[in-house]
């Protein structure tokens, strides 16, 4: 089965510009997480999604975040305008249910100039 | 804030057992521990995840302590693809999202 994409690969934006990021959760996976990596810090806990509602947002920085999932299938992450301390790689990962094992996709590097 | 503490880095000789240790001191009754890796710049991947009892399986060993306040991942047979940074996790909360520290670089020598 196909494991957990998104896109794009990397993403380099000027300050102030939007960007929006997409994840693709293993098909039938309801649980979708979006994670992120600033340089030198560790991995942290944005938002988690079951189907298309959202069940914890505790994590998203501040109001220029807006994730959504339509549909309960894919999911998008929008930075709007974006800023200098946006920069990090920005992780999706999805399980079946919520004690399933969470599978991670490869990341989306954004770089913010 | 991170829930686990593990060394920053360790070496290990290719063929040789890898024991990657970790604490975690304050982990609740309900909450499981999770082992990830990351190989340069890929997505985190899943190496195992145990609660009390101890777990193998293709990929790796676990070995929790009977006060659950520290475990040990074990890679039997170290390889020079093992070279990651490895992860342990505490996996918290209704919504079981996983609370990540620095990890452990592991760097296998040949």
């Amino acid at each position: 089965e196909a494991g957990v994409t998104q896109f794009p690969s990397h993403s380099v934006i000027e300050k102030g510009q939007t960007v929006t990021l997409r994840c693709d959760p293993i098909s039938g996976h309801d649980n979708l997480y979006w994670y992120r990596r600033v340089m030198g810090k560790e991995i942290k806990f944005l938002l988690h999604f079951v189907k298309e509602s959202k069940q914890d947002e505790s994590g998203m920085p501040n109001n220029r975040f807006l994730a959504e999932r339509t549909g309960g299938t894919y999911s998008t992450l929008k930075v709007q305008p974006a800023e200098l301390e946006d920069s990090g790689v920005y992780f999706c990962a999805s399980s079946r249910i919520r004690t399933d094992t969470q599978y991670f996709g490869p990341g989306t590097r954004l770089t913010v100039l | 804030d991170a829930k686990t503490t593990q060394p920053p880095s360790m070496d290990c000789a290719e063929g040789r057992a890898a024991n990657l240790p970790c604490n975690h001191s304050t982990i609740s009754g309900n909450e499981y521990v999770y082992w990830y890796r990351q190989i340069h710049s890929q997505g985190p991947q899943y190496i195992i995840h145990g609660l009390k009892n101890n777990e193998t399986n293709e990929m790796a060993s676990l070995i929790i302590t009977e006060d659950r306040k520290s475990s040990t991942l074990i890679l039997p047979h170290a390889t020079l693809r093992d070279t990651a940074v490895y992860y342990c996790i505490v996996q918290a909360g209704n919504n079981r999202k996983l609370i990540w520290g620095l990890g452990t670089s592991l760097a296998v020598n040949p």
